[in-house]
């Protein structure tokens, strides 16, 4: 079965210390995004792919990268880890459309920054 | 910008009782809304969606929700709990930004099913 995958599920870093969060997905779709889920805020928007070497960012982007060299890997860098950015993190894909058609989310990934 | 509000952070009720969880979406023209659910341990998962045509969506696993365009509602309903519906539930919306559309989401709430 299809599927999107998260890893590592769990993370403890430093502040400062670069963090990369991998996802990847087997649905062959087009469209990946990456959300960040804090308390309060539901899931908001970091940033968005529509097909390889396409990127583009969110709502809450600042202090985040991502980039996309094939259709199932969008892995989300933290190039500078700050507390602010301790959260759940989830990954989710959609067939090609720049419309909305139905996401599907892995299983998200906890990161906190000390 | 758009902005989704789910009025309850978290909701206790018994098997059987009755649910309506509250949405209210802030954006006056055509909107596209959308239940999401997230079982413990299991990954988000689309409940059901509304983008037009009959205001009374139906969904899986006997949930509905009800578009109220007048009130900017959304509310999700079931007539019968079980304790299977222990969740997180979210509300969204889909917004143009950017050009782009994106799915804007309401807080959640946490939905306890006691046995």
């Amino acid at each position: 079965d299809a599927e999107i995958t998260q890893s590592p599920r769990h993370k403890i870093t430093e502040t400062g210390r670069q963090v990369t969060l991998a996802c990847h997905q087997t649905w062959n779709h087009n469209n990946m995004f990456w959300y960040r889920q804090d308390l309060g805020h539901g899931l908001r928007l970091i940033h968005y792919s529509y097909g390889v070497q396409d990127t583009n960012k969110g709502e809450v982007s600042d202090g985040y990268s991502v980039s996309r060299s094939n259709t199932e890997d969008l892995p989300l860098t933290l190039e500078s880890a700050a507390s602010s950015q301790t959260s759940v993190y989830f990954c989710a894909s959609s067939a090609v459309g720049r419309f909305y058609n139905e996401q599907f989310f892995g299983p998200g990934t906890r990161l906190t920054v000390l | 910008a758009q902005s989704v509000s789910q009025h309850n952070h978290h909701v206790i009720l018994s098997e059987a009782a009755s649910l309506e969880l509250g949405c209210n979406y802030s954006y006056g023209g055509t909107v596209n809304l959308f239940w999401y659910v997230q079982y413990p341990g299991q990954h988000l998962q689309l409940l059901l969606k509304y983008f037009s045509g009959d205001p009374l969506v139906k969904g899986i696993k006997g949930f509905e929700a009800e578009f109220i365009k007048s009130k900017f509602s959304f509310n999700l309903r079931k007539p019968s709990v079980q304790w299977s519906d222990t969740a997180e539930y979210f509300c969204a919306v889909l917004s143009l930004r950017d050009s782009n559309y994106q799915l804007i989401w309401g807080a959640g709430t946490k939905l306890i099913i006691k046995p």
